[in-house]
């Protein structure tokens, strides 16, 4: 069975200092993997994917995630956080198994200091 | 434009109560879900339609029943409501269900608290 893990619940960085939200996965097949952020009130937005094809992936406002398959990790960095990022960020695994449903992580709170 | 947009955005009513909640998408995609997002934010399928055929029902109540009249609109109807059944709940879409990599497109999801 596919799961996520997301190694923090909450992460506190100061503004202008890099970001690192981890999460690793576990999947019997090669996986499709996500990064979508919710701002609060908000619905979810993609930041990137990973679809087998190159491992280090560049999304949206600066993030980028490196996908491991050793390590079955696929954690989300940015070198300089702005405080518009402060928001929960959830890692999702695709579930191969027929109907490619989304299995999410437990999702991090990124909360960004002045 | 919106892509998937749910009404409402608030539901506040009394337990035992019948509501619905309305998702409409205008990206011509196959494939709709709903999502239950709870008070930790931790969030799970409910059910998936693809072209208005059932594909996806997980452990839900059947207090809880889908309906899709066209590819474009999934709605979701529960009845009885409960005290538990107060959360969010995302409407999201895709293009089909048949790659693992297509991305789902989230509404902006509706707050129903259940008094």
């Amino acid at each position: 069975a596919q799961s996520v893990t997301q190694l923090d619940s909450h992460v506190s960085v100061s503004e202008g200092t890099p970001v690192l939200l981890r999460c690793n996965y576990s999947s019997s097949y090669s996986p499709s993997l996500f990064w979508y952020v919710q701002h609060p009130n908000k619905g979810l937005q993609l930041l990137l994917k990973y679809t087998s094809a190159a491992t280090l992936v560049k999304g949206i406002n600066g993030f980028e995630a490196e996908f491991k398959k050793s390590e079955t990790s696929f954690h989300l960095t940015k070198p300089s956080a702005h405080m518009s990022d402060a928001a929960e960020y959830f890692c999702v695994v695709s579930d191969p198994a027929g109907t490619y449903k989304y299995i999410f992580g437990t999702g991090t709170r990124l909360k960004v200091l002045a | 434009d919106t892509a998937v947009s749910q009404t409402p955005k608030y539901l506040v009513t009394q337990m035992g109560n019948d509501k619905s909640i309305k998702c409409e998408q205008n990206l011509g995609h196959d494939t709709m879900y709903w999502y239950k997002q709870d008070s930790k934010k931790f969030l799970k399928i409910m059910f998936s339609y693809n072209n208005k055929e059932l594909i996806i029902n997980e452990t839900v109540p059947n207090r809880f029943s889908p309906k899709s009249p066209d590819k474009a609109h999934l709605n979701l109807h529960i009845n009885s409501l409960e005290l538990g059944d107060s959360a969010v709940y995302f409407c999201a879409s895709s293009q089909d269900q048949v790659t693992s990599y297509n991305e789902q497109f989230f509404g902006p999801g509706t707050r129903l608290t259940v008094l």
